[in-house]
């Protein structure tokens, strides 16, 4: 399957400040990225959807202003998680679809584990 | 009620066992399905991918879909060790999933 990178693997920051997570397709052009977020024992919520260049389109309840999106490139997209607060506090995941294989499918990266203090 | 509903587990057999995990979904709009497995910490790895009615086999996986019942499942032959993870199943439409909560299996030596 294709392979998905994020980045960093972990972050630990201060209430109040901002944080920028990658993400990346190594080995395919990824046409759309999801972001997700998972909170402990539950399931991916999805967050935001984004198309390269396009606006990202979020799901109800996720504050935009919050969580800015880009995906500048085919291979890549960004989520900064601005004026970070305790309880946002989560594992956030990637996925990445497109060219190479199936629209449907999605390729998930390792995953981003935050903690704000 | 939540589009895909899966029972959290934990679900504990013994290595060899077939391992039976299911899900259900309320969306008749979900025109594909899929299986993931999450080790802790981890992001998921896709495991099966289906659209139809019907089952499809990978190996030691199998994954079975009935969409008149909205029921999908994912049945694991001569269960290892190593196939111990978080079992996520996800119905989609329109490029996006709707996931469930995942199921929790330890296969013990």
């Amino acid at each position: 399957g294709a392979v998905v990178s994020q980045h960093p693997s972990r972050v630990i920051c201060k209430s109040g400040t901002s944080v920028k997570i990658e993400c990346r397709s190594l080995d395919f052009q990824a046409t759309t990225m999801f972001w997700y977020r998972q909170f402990p024992k539950q399931s991916l919520m999805l967050m935001a959807t984004s198309n390269e260049g396009s606006k990202a389109t979020y799901e109800q309840g996720v504050e935009k202003d919050k969580f800015l999106i880009n995906h500048a490139s085919l291979t890549l997209s960004t989520l900064t998680v601005t004026s970070a607060h305790p309880e946002d506090s989560s594992f956030y995941i990637c996925s990445a679809a497109g060219q190479g294989g199936s629209y449907n499918e999605q390729f998930f990266g390792p995953g981003t584990r935050l903690t704000v203090l | 009620q939540k589009e895909v509903e899966q029972d959290p587990g934990p679900l504990s057999v013994p290595e060899g066992a077939i391992v039976s995990l299911n899900c259900t979904y309320s969306n008749s709009a979900f025109q594909y399905f899929m299986w993931y497995r999450q080790y802790s910490r981890k992001g998921p790895e896709l495991l099966m991918y289906t659209y139809s009615s019907g089952n499809k086999e990978d190996g030691r996986f199998t994954a079975q879909v009935d969409k008149s019942s909205k029921y999908i499942s994912l049945f694991i032959r001569d269960s290892q060790p190593s196939d111990s993870a978080t079992y996520l199943c996800a119905g989609g439409s329109q490029g996006n999933l709707i996931f469930g909560k995942g199921t929790k299996l330890s296969v013990k030596p």
